[in-house]
């Protein structure tokens, strides 16, 4: 079974530095392209950032590029989410999700539980 | 960025019921498009992929359909389980990867 868990989240002040994990169980970690994907309370869903199998191509959505930093630890099965300069519309649920192969063009099919990270101060 | 739409906001149902819930995308993206539900405080769970494939596990009660900028998810018979937010997503131009604003059903 396809498990994702994450971790890390929590109340932080404007401006300072949170790192996410995501460990996943149940499949050939380095075989599928991961993401990040956020919802502000009582919001809809945002795609925050992607990373492939290989950890070679990255993406970021405009409004976390250049703050946050998409990263994984394959002998670990770790997937993680630096984020700095953290601000007030960060405040979400972060999400890790699978994409269902080691492809851009494709669905999640597996999502975590979440994390809460609140940004105030 | 390719803007999801989805309609209504709100659907009051009863159980029993067949609903349809409807999804446009502001480009077309041939199939390129998911449909995943989420209830309360829980994470969103994949439905429908490819705009009509239903994925592991998901009832026959939902399907899916559609191309191009137009689709829909129907739900043939409402069950209990089924109140919730029911969110489409397309994958065709990326990045962005980019969400509807989400349509909840609710009891009637």
């Amino acid at each position: 079974e396809v498990q994702l868990s994450e971790s890390g989240g929590g109340l932080v002040q404007p401006g300072e530095s949170l790192t996410l994990s995501c460990v996943g169980s149940g499949f050939i970690f380095s075989h599928y392209a991961m993401s990040w994907v956020r919802q502000a309370p009582g919001k809809g869903l945002e795609w925050v950032s992607g990373i492939s199998g290989g950890r070679i191509k990255t993406y970021y959505a405009d409004s976390v590029r250049g703050r946050f930093t998409i990263s994984r630890d394959i002998s670990k099965k770790t997937l993680y989410l630096q984020m700095d300069g953290l601000r007030a519309d960060d405040t979400a649920v972060y999400y890790c999700a699978r994409f269902s192969q080691d492809k851009w063009q494709i669905n999640f099919d597996s999502w975590g539980q979440g994390t809460l990270v609140t940004v105030s101060s | 960025e390719v803007v999801m739409t989805q309609s209504p906001a709100t659907l009051s149902v009863s159980p029993g019921e067949r609903v349809t819930l409807s999804c446009g995308a502001s480009e077309s993206l041939g199939t390129d498009l998911a449909w995943y539900q989420q209830k309360p405080g829980q994470a969103p769970r994949l439905l429908i992929y490819g705009a009509s494939t239903r994925a592991s596990g998901i009832p026959a009660r939902f399907s899916g359909s559609g191309s191009g900028t137009e689709f829909t998810l129907t739900i043939s018979s409402l069950q209990s389980e089924d109140f919730a937010v029911y969110y489409c997503q397309q994958y065709s131009y990326w990045p962005p990867y980019t969400f509807g604003q989400g349509t909840k059903l609710e009891i009637k």
